[in-house]
């Protein structure tokens, strides 16, 4: 069974730019979460999908945001990019995403570079 | 929400054991225990995770207290490989509410492994 992709790989933007990033979940896999991880604030939930819907939501901006496909697939956007933005955005997938004991299973990351 | 402890590195020869600690005197009755790796700039790999018993897979085995408020993970036979950081990370589940889905993860421990 494949893992979980997500495309670009990688990404430089400069300030101001907006950005999108993609996430395919494991096959069968209906959650969808998104990680941001920066040096200085290790790794932090941004948001997590389930069914198309937003279920919960971690402590970032409104320029962070991101939506559910059908198809379970995410995509996440940021706008108006600020230096501090700089990070490797890991997405996240697992069956339900509920459950205590409904593993996550992380893609590669796309690393975002603004200039 | 439950919180972790880890020691911030530890090393281990090649082909030895490694045993990697972590205290969460917090832990509710219901919440698991999940180990992740991280490989340099790479997402997070699942290891492990478990409730209450002793847990072993093909990767690691798990040893959690009987109170538990703490866990090992061990690696059987440490290979350069297995040098990355190790996250614990008690899992807060569907009857807490709104962490629905969310992983918080704490700076991890750096193993580093030597020939």
């Amino acid at each position: 069974k494949a893992g979980v992709t997500q495309t670009p790989r990688y990404l430089i933007k400069t300030r101001g730019q907006q950005v999108t990033l993609s996430c395919s979940p494991i096959s069968g896999h209906r959650s969808v979460s998104w990680y941001q991880q920066t040096p200085g604030q290790g790794l932090q939930f941004l948001f997590e999908y389930f069914s198309e819907t937003q279920r919960n939501k971690g402590n970032f901006p409104g320029r962070f945001s991101g939506r559910q496909f059908s198809n379970s697939r995410s995509e996440m956007n940021v706008s108006t990019l600020e230096l501090g933005d700089s990070a490797l955005y890991l997405c996240a997938s697992s069956v339900t995403g509920g459950a205590r004991a409904d593993t996550q299973y992380f893609g590669p990351g796309t690393r975002l570079t603004v200039l | 929400d439950a919180k972790t402890t880890q020691p911030t590195s530890m090393d281990c020869a090649e082909g030895r054991a490694a045993n990697l600690p972590c205290n969460h005197s917090t832990i509710s009755g219901n919440e698991y225990v999940y180990w992740y790796r991280q490989i340099h700039s790479q997402g997070p790999q699942y290891i492990i995770h478990g409730l209450k018993n002793n847990e072993t897979n093909e990767m690691a085995s798990l040893i959690i207290t009987e109170d538990r408020k703490s866990s090992t993970l061990i690696l059987p036979h440490a290979t350069l490989r297995d040098t990355a950081v190790y996250y614990c990370i008690v899992r807060v589940g569907a009857d807490r509410g709104s962490t629905l889905g969310r992983l918080y993860f704490g700076r991890g421990t750096q193993l580093t492994v030597w020939p």
